[in-house]
């Protein structure tokens, strides 16, 4: 069974880091891009950051750029999302979500697989 | 920064034919996906590039492709459908991606 199963999160004070992790079962992980994907209570789904399935393309959104940095290690078949210089507008559930193209192409693709999220916690 | 516009509800009585609309100027360049999403659930993607359906998805779930604009049919909608549903697509470098704002389906 394909499977993303993501963990790590949890209440974080502002100006905090937390490392979320994905693993990844089920399927070639080394052969598919990854994302992340968050949304915030009561709110819409945002894209937050890309990787193809080697790590020589990276994609940020703008408003975690410079503060989050994805990562993976296709030998332990895992994604990681380090988010530093956390705010209380990062708090949401996070998903790591499966790209069926290896090299982050042009006409982009989309999000077959998804996990079920981990949230974070954002608080004073 | 590129955004995508979705009509934030839309209603419809069981068997009839809802429709979801998502604008957007790089959508001529680059695909559209949708997702369904319940409540307290992921997503899931119920088309892939503009109009193809992933196995597993109902017949009823049809995708199309017109200029700067695609559209999500749910032909004879049944009370399982109730969900929000959200289009994804990119910028035109592709480097940046982006989902509309979701839409509310609601069966009356």
């Amino acid at each position: 069974e394909v499977q993303l199963v993501e963990s790590g999160g949890g209440l974080v004070k502002p100006g905090g880091s937390l490392r979320l992790s994905c693993a990844a079962s089920g399927f070639t992980f080394s052969s598919y891009s990854m994302n992340w994907v968050r949304q915030a209570p009561g709110k819409g789904l945002e894209w937050v950051s890309s990787i193809s399935s080697s790590s020589s393309y990276i994609y940020y959104a703008d408003s975690v750029k410079g503060r989050f940095t994805i990562s993976r290690d296709n030998a332990k078949n895992s994604l990681y999302l380090q988010m530093n210089s956390l705010r209380a507008e990062d708090t949401a559930v996070y998903y790591c979500a499966r790209v069926p193209d290896a090299q982050l192409r042009s006409p982009a693709y989309g999000m077959d697989v998804w996990g079920q999220g981990t949230t974070v916690t954002v608080s004073s | 920064s590129y955004e995508l516009t979705q009509p934030p509800s839309v209603s419809v009585s069981p068997g009839q034919t809802a429709r979801i609309t998502c604008s957007g100027d790089a959508l001529p360049k680059q695909y559209a996906y949708w997702y369904q999403q319940k409540p307290g659930q992921a997503p899931v993607l119920v088309i892939y590039k503009d109009s193809e359906r992933p196995s597993g998805i109902p017949e009823r779930f049809s995708g199309s492709s017109s200029g700067t604009t695609v559209t999500l049919t749910i032909s004879g909608v049944q009370a399982e459908d109730e969900a929000d549903y959200y289009c994804q697509s990119a910028d035109s470098s592709g480097t940046s991606w982006v989902f509309g704002g979701g839409t509310k389906l609601t069966v009356l």
